[in-house]
C-alpha cells in the first residue's frame, strides 16, 4: 500500500492563479482531511470528508474548495491564490471516526504564493 | 472554542535524559486523545490513541498516560536519543455529527536531544 499520496510536493504560484492539490489514498478509508501548517500555529483544518459525496468546512476554509467524488480522492482547490495561502498542506485519512483511529498523513505539499 | 494546550513549547535535553511533557484538554465530552510525532521535513506520525481514563500506552521508550477527569495526558520519553528530536503533538477529536469526525491539534512541544 502506498498510503496517502499528495502531489505536487512543491509549487510556486503567482497571486491570483489557481491550482489543485491532489490527494489519494489506497487504504479504503472513509474519512479524509486537509490541514495547513502555519508557523507557530500548528495544524489547522481546512476541509474534511466523512465519505464520498460528503464534505464539510474546518477551521480555515476561506479561499479553498474541495470535492469527494470517490473514496480514494480528495482534491483541494485554490481559486485565487493569495500570499496568505503560502503554507505546507497535509492531506490525511482515517478508516473511521477519530475516537479510536489515528490519522494517516501524506508527505505534504509546500506551496508558495508570490 | 476548544483549546488543546501543550507545555512546554520547547525542550532541550541531553542524550540519555528522560523527559516528559503535558497536554491539557477539556474534560467534558471526552472521546479520545491522540499523540503524534512530527520530525522536521516529514509528516506527522501517530503514536497513540488513548480512550480510557487511567490508560497507559507504550511504544519502545515512549509512553503516555491519560487522566480524563482532570483533562490531561503526559508523554514520557525514557533515555532520550538524538533521533527522538521532533515536535510532539496532541489532538482532541471534535464531534458535530454524532461521531468524532475531526481533530483539534495543540501547537506541539518541540524536543531537541543533544548528543
Amino acid at each position: 500500500n502506498a498510503g496517502v499520496t499528495q502531489t505536487p510536493k512543491f509549487r510556486i504560484l503567482k497571486i491570483g492563479q489557481s491550482m489543485t492539490l491532489q490527494c489519494t489514498q489506497d487504504m479504503n478509508h472513509n474519512y479524509m482531511y486537509w490541514y495547513r501548517q502555519d508557523p507557530g500555529m500548528g495544524l489547522k483544518l481546512i476541509y474534511y470528508s466523512v465519505g464520498a459525496g460528503i464534505t464539510d468546512k474546518g477551521e480555515v476554509p476561506n479561499g479553498y474548495n474541495v470535492s469527494r467524488s470517490t473514496t480514494e480522492d480528495f482534491p483541494l482547490r485554490l481559486e485565487l491564490a493569495a500570499p496568505s495561502q503560502t503554507s505546507v498542506y497535509f492531506c490525511a485519512s482515517s478508516p473511521r471516526g477519530l475516537d479510536n483511529s489515528p490519522l494517516h498523513f501524506g508527505n505534504g505539499t509546500r506551496l508558495t504564493v508570490t | 472554542i476548544l483549546n488543546v494546550e501543550q507545555s512546554p513549547q520547547s525542550l532541550h535535553v541531553q542524550e540519555g535524559d528522560s523527559t516528559n511533557f503535558t497536554c491539557s484538554f477539556p474534560s467534558s465530552n471526552f472521546y479520545a486523545l491522540h499523540w503524534y510525532r512530527w520530525e522536521t521535513a516529514k509528516s506527522p506520525e501517530a503514536l497513540f490513541v488513548m480512550t480510557l481514563n487511567g490508560d497507559e500506552k507504550k511504544k519502545g521508550r515512549i509512553s503516555a498516560t491519560l487522566n480524563t477527569k482532570e483533562g490531561y495526558s503526559y508523554l514520557y520519553i525514557k533515555g532520550s536519543q538524538p533521533e527522538d528530536s521532533a515536535t510532539y503533538l496532541c489532538a482532541f477529536p471534535l464531534s458535530s455529527q454524532g461521531g468524532s469526525e475531526k481533530l483539534v491539534f495543540g501547537k506541539g512541544t518541540k524536543l531537541t536531544v543533544n548528543p
